[in-house]
């Protein structure tokens, strides 16, 4: 079966415009991730999502960012506004059911704000 | 605040010796490890894990260890193969505390040489 996708795979941006960022988890995975990782960093958790609802946004880094989930499957992520700082590797990773599961992750998608 | 720590940013090893991969934790609630390993443009492909239960979890030529008491973990390869050479980390999870992501570390890049 096909694993996580997430597109694009890469995205250039100018400081100050807008990104959707898609993930498309592994087919009856009911939760799902967002992690971003920064050059020379480990991977930030950013949001989880539990079928469409995201019950811990903790991790979001400002109200720039925003995501949701439709149907229980495709997740998109927002950033509004682009900073340089958000530069980054962000990548998408779903799992079977509960929350702390084994996570499967996409190839991530790479954003550089100019 | 890293809840898990990879001191050591690379390692180098000869094809067919042992690969010794190390993380540290601080967060006594973790109970769920796992290793995943990073090819370049790729999302992390996951590798092994192990539950706080047990010491030891063997999979192949990967076997991860787990020291509670001294919160270490580590992940030996042997014999060590060219293809191995990649970035592995680290991610632990709380999950008897409900805990919705995974903590990673920041990284060990592993060079296999022929």
């Amino acid at each position: 079966g096909a694993g996580v996708s997430q597109s694009p795979s890469n995205k250039v941006t100018e400081k100050g415009k807008d990104v959707e960022l898609r993930c498309d988890p592994i087919s009856g995975h009911t939760a799902l991730y967002w992690y971003r990782q920064s050059l020379g960093q480990g991977l930030e958790f950013l949001i989880y999502f539990q079928g469409n609802s995201a019950p811990d946004k903790s991790g979001l880094p400002s109200d720039r960012f925003s995501a949701e989930r439709t149907g229980g499957s495709v997740s998109t992520l927002t950033i509004q506004r682009t900073q340089q700082e958000d530069s980054a590797v962000y990548l998408c990773a779903s799992s079977p059911d509960r929350a702390g599961e084994t996570q499967y992750f996409g190839p991530g998608t790479r954003l550089l704000v100019l | 605040d890293q809840q898990v720590k990879q001191n050591s940013p690379s390692l180098s090893v000869q094809e067919g010796r042992i690969s010794i991969l190390n993380c540290d934790y601080t967060n006594s609630m973790f109970d769920y490890f796992l290793w995943y390993k990073k090819y370049p443009a790729e999302g992390p492909t996951f590798l092994i894990s192990i539950s706080s239960i047990k010491d030891k979890n063997e999979d192949g030529r990967f076997t991860v260890f787990l020291n509670k008491s001294a919160k270490h973990l580590s992940l030996h390869i042997v014999p060590s193969q060219p293809g191995d050479s990649a970035v592995y980390f680290c991610a632990a999870s709380a999950r008897k505390a409900g805990a919705n992501n995974l903590f990673f570390g920041t990284g060990t890049r592993l060079t296999v040489i022929p």
